[in-house]
């Protein structure tokens, strides 16, 4: 089953625009992950913050967590058609279990 | 890219045969995880290997079966294939046991159909 939902299911936006994306999950977590997919190939590792966290920052992207209402953001700034891509989030529950959401599909209009 | 490797890239087989997927994980890491994710959904853990242990495993029946060998490379095994089996089975090496405590890298996949 799946922990995380991300919100929303698609975003298209021109490129230069900021993106966010929001997730929210269940159950309590050790840390919260983003990833991203490009047309249906490996994920590629973003961004970890851990639950004592509550916001990160690598590069163009910034993340929040907020463990009170069980949800994070990514947020990327100065979008790239290059940036054009699936962002999933994964949380690492107390269960010890990995759980992604079902993702956002960016797309990155030139 | 990352240093962890897949083959075969694409199979195609037909209900009620078996498959192997190999994985190759990247240099230093002793830890393989697997996924399964369906078309338009997010990866569905499968089970994870640290150190040539099962350490762990998702909502999967037996048929789905894996072996870690001492160079860390890793096999995902499925028998008695169904048409529900279809997807993109992902590898993920990491350094460490815990599924979502270290960064994972993934490999480019390898795209199962079943006919």
């Amino acid at each position: 089953s799946q922990q995380g939902e991300e919100d929303p299911q698609a975003l298209s936006i021109q490129e230069g625009e900021n993106a966010t994306m929001n997730c929210s999950y269940k159950t309590s977590i050790n840390n919260l992950q983003w990833y991203r997919q490009n047309s249906g190939r490996g994920l590629v590792h973003l961004i970890l913050i851990r639950s004592n966290e509550r916001e990160k920052h690598s590069g163009r992207l910034r993340v929040t967590l907020d463990t009170s209402k069980k949800s994070s953001s990514l947020l990327i700034t100065a979008s790239r058609a290059a940036d054009t891509a699936s962002y999933f989030c994964a949380t690492d529950a107390l269960d010890n279990d990995m759980r992604f959401g079902a993702g956002t599909r960016l797309t990155v209009k030139p | 890219e990352t240093g962890v490797t897949q083959s075969p890239t694409h199979l195609i087989k037909t209900r009620g045969q078996q498959v192997t997927l190999r994985c190759s994980s990247q240099s230093g890491h002793n830890t393989v995880s697997w996924y399964q994710q369906a078309l338009g959904q997010g990866p569905q853990f499968i089970f994870q290997y640290y150190r040539e242990e099962e350490n762990g495993r998702g909502n999967f029946p037996p048929r789905f079966s894996g072996l870690q060998f001492p160079n860390y490379s890793s096999e995902l095994n499925v028998n008695a294939l169904e048409l529900d089996d279809s997807a993109l089975y992902l590898c993920a090496s990491s350094f460490g046991a815990g599924r979502g405590r270290h960064e994972q890298f993934f490999g480019p996949g390898t795209r199962l159909t079943v006919l």
